[in-house]
């Protein structure tokens, strides 16, 4: 149980294009979402956070305008790159908190997306 | 905010060896500690996670201890096996609503 789904898995886009990724919670509700960007080589690092119904709390030093995020149903939250720059190219990856049946919490996370940005 | 640090950044070790890897976090107020192994392109993997109320916690090859005091906790993993041949993250988190905050991974290595 506690699947989140990521798409797509990878996508190639042009400089100054768009790119959204999803992440559905399939089998449970997903209350809060977190959004990690990794470069190769490097380790995750927390772009955002979003909450069901609430606007984004982004990380020091990431752009609001430029990563968007919507996270408008307990199920669905989406991640838009906007005007994408080469730059951009990372492994892109979500995280959904899931509270257990023992009544502790635990991270799911999705099985990213590759962006490369030519 | 939280900071987690992450030693050593690489490990080779013979196979049958123990490896150790080692993280210290800033946070007092951080009180779970996952493990993850990542393979190349893949999603972390949780291996083993330990709460700030118990000081060790083993799974078969894996164990977790935690010093609260010195805010330091390590992964052991013993009689090391080619496909524990991965990169490893610590990371740490404050509470059930606060996010996971990563450290910067240790790639370990198993010779045959």
């Amino acid at each position: 149980g506690a699947v989140v789904s990521q798409h797509p898995s990878w996508v190639i886009c042009k400089s100054g294009t768009s790119v959204k990724i999803e992440c559905r919670s399939l089998d449970f509700q997903a209350t809060t979402m977190f959004w990690y960007r990794q470069f190769p080589k490097q380790s995750l690092m927390l772009m955002a956070t979003s909450n069901e119904g609430s606007k984004a709390t982004y990380e020091q030093g990431v752009e609001k305008d430029k990563f968007l995020i919507n996270h408008a149903s307990l199920t669905l939250s989406t991640l838009t790159v906007t005007s994408a720059h080469p730059e951009d190219s990372s492994f892109y990856i979500c995280s959904a908190r899931v509270v257990k049946r023992t009544g502790n919490y635990g991270y799911t996370f999705g099985s990213g997306t590759r962006l490369t940005v030519v | 905010g939280e900071n987690v640090e992450q030693h050593p950044s690489t490990l080779s070790v013979q196979e049958g060896d123990s490896a150790v890897i080692k993280c210290t976090y800033s946070d007092s107020a951080s009180n779970y500690f996952p493990w993850y192994k990542q393979e190349l392109g893949k999603r972390p993997q949780l291996i083993i996670d330990i709460r700030s109320n118990v000081g060790e916690k083993k799974d078969q090859r894996i164990a977790v201890t935690l010093n609260k005091t010195a805010k330091h906790f390590s992964l052991h993993i013993t009689e090391t096996q080619p496909e524990d041949s991965a990169v490893y993250f610590c990371a740490a988190s404050k509470g059930s609503a606060s996010k996971i905050i990563f450290g910067s991974g240790t790639r370990l290595s198993i010779r045959p």
